[in-house]
């Protein structure tokens, strides 16, 4: 596909089960971004991947939240024993850092998210 | 702790009328910044970004944006709103040493009502 794409789209889960969200970003993309995005407010930044350094993973609001990156592929962020104030869109964003070019310019392209409720 | 802040949660303007939306950065060091709009049920799509060079950013859609350091602000218009510009904007900050590096610092967003 063109863009990025996020799995499930919608998931409902009870308090204490575990979920683990998918993330397909864009082909050739070396970087690779996790947000949170919670009712009524901005976006947090949870983690970020990119080629084979140690990603960064310093919003991480706690250790129940995980993520994993398969080379410069897929990821899945996996949060464990849910609760009710993990209930939040969880966006995915990818974007290719090119050797000699700042990138901090670089653009990121979001993937449609998926919409977290936790009962 | 540096951050982006946006001026207002829902902003409502008549179809046809100027459409402003505000933020302001905080950062002693000039970030890159960024606006985004998150059409519903949809990923945020890029509508235009200041890194270097010109202060106002032409984006998509008929967007603008003016960098102003004076004032630290990256206010977003478009001199015309449509009914399909209903949305929420989204600004956000990157730099060095302020915004963490490579990840986004966003602003809690903008809700653009357009009224018929």
């Amino acid at each position: 596909g063109a863009g990025v794409s996020q799995s499930p789209s919608n998931k409902v889960t009870e308090k204490g089960k575990d979920v683990e969200l998918r993330c397909d970003p864009i082909s050739g993309h070396t970087a690779l971004y996790w947000y949170r995005q919670r009712l009524g407010q901005g976006l947090e930044f949870l983690i970020y991947f990119q080629g084979n350094s140690a990603p960064d993973k310093s919003g991480l609001p706690s250790d129940r939240f995980s993520a994993e990156r398969t080379g410069e592929s897929v990821s899945t962020l996996t949060i464990q024993r849910t609760q009710q104030e993990d209930s939040a869109v969880y966006l995915c964003a990818s974007s290719l850092v090119r050797h000699n070019i700042d990138r901090l310019q670089e653009t990121q392209y979001f993937g449609p998210g998926t919409r977290l409720l936790v009962l | 702790a540096q951050s982006v802040t946006q001026l207002g949660s829902h902003v409502s303007v008549s179809e046809g009328a100027l459409v402003l939306l505000r933020c302001n950065y905080s950062s002693s060091v000039p970030p890159y910044l960024f606006w985004y709009v998150q059409y519903p049920n949809q990923g945020l799509q890029l509508l235009l970004k200041y890194t270097t060079g010109a202060t106002l950013v032409k984006g998509i859609n008929g967007f603008e944006a003016e960098f102003k350091k004076s004032e630290t602000s990256f206010h977003l218009t478009k001199p015309s709103a449509h009914m399909s510009d209903a949305a929420e904007y989204f600004c956000a900050g990157r730099g060095y040493l302020d915004f963490g590096n490579e990840k986004l610092t966003f602003g809690t967003g903008t809700r653009l009502t357009i009224i018929p």
